[in-house]
């Protein structure tokens, strides 16, 4: 049973460049969520999609988008990237049904914007 | 307001000791409560989920959930030099979106 997978591992980018991650989730789970982790931070709530379309999103501007696909994966992308955008990149995926329960994790994509 | 707080630590305890990990939460709506452990460079991993106010234990772990004092807590017993980690804290109130602490650095001293 694959976990979730996350594409590529890392990243390294210039700013004002735009980048695109890639997620699979947990076989069977429906919603895919982004979190993005600075060093020493807990990770900050991007946004969440279900049945293709953004159900919730956090504190983030528009620069960040993404897109859901019928087979449930999903995409982050940054645009007009910033220095601040240097991160790892978690995308987790749960299921609908029981979006309360634990979160599965994927292993993350480090950015570097230089 | 942070949303969820932590001490940040670092937390040491002597191999074999209890290590008491401590979360307070702002959002008397939240119903969901976990703890991660992330080790350095990876990914974060569930150790726990509590739902309700008590105790739950699963192995050498304990949470412990006071919705009253909005206070959540994560016991290790028997510590051991692998349970050194960061451990983060989440809360959920409507399963869209968990909001994490900064979480707690542990080392466990052989």
């Amino acid at each position: 049973d694959a976990g979730v997978t996350q594409s590529p591992t890392h990243l390294i980018k210039t700013r004002g460049q735009q980048v695109t991650l890639r997620c699979s989730p947990k076989s069977g789970h429906d919603t895919v969520s982004w979190y993005q982790q600075a060093l020493g931070q807990g990770p900050q709530f991007i946004f969440q999609y279900y049945e293709e379309e953004e159900r919730q999103r956090g504190n983030f501007p528009d620069r960040f988008s993404g897109h859901q696909f019928p087979n449930y994966s999903s995409e982050l992308n940054v645009n007009a990237l910033l220095l601040g955008d240097s991160a790892l990149y978690l995308c987790a995926s749960s299921l609908e049904w029981a979006r309360n329960e634990k979160l599965f994790f994927g292993s993350g994509t480090q950015l570097s914007v230089l | 307001q942070k949303e969820v707080e932590q001490n940040s630590g670092p937390l040491s305890v002597p191999e074999g000791a209890i290590a008491s990990l401590n979360c307070t939460y702002s959002d008397r709506g939240s119903q969901s409560f976990f703890w991660y452990r992330q080790y350095s460079g990876k990914s974060p991993e569930l150790i726990m989920s509590i739902y309700s106010n008590g105790d739950k234990e699963d192995g050498r772990f304990t949470a412990q959930l006071n919705k009253a004092s909005q206070y959540v807590s994560l016991l290790i017993r028997d510590s051991q030099p692998s349970d050194s980690a960061t451990y983060l804290c989440a809360v959920s109130n409507t399963g869209n979106q968990f909001y994490f602490g900064t979480g707690t650095s542990l080392t466990v001293i052989p």
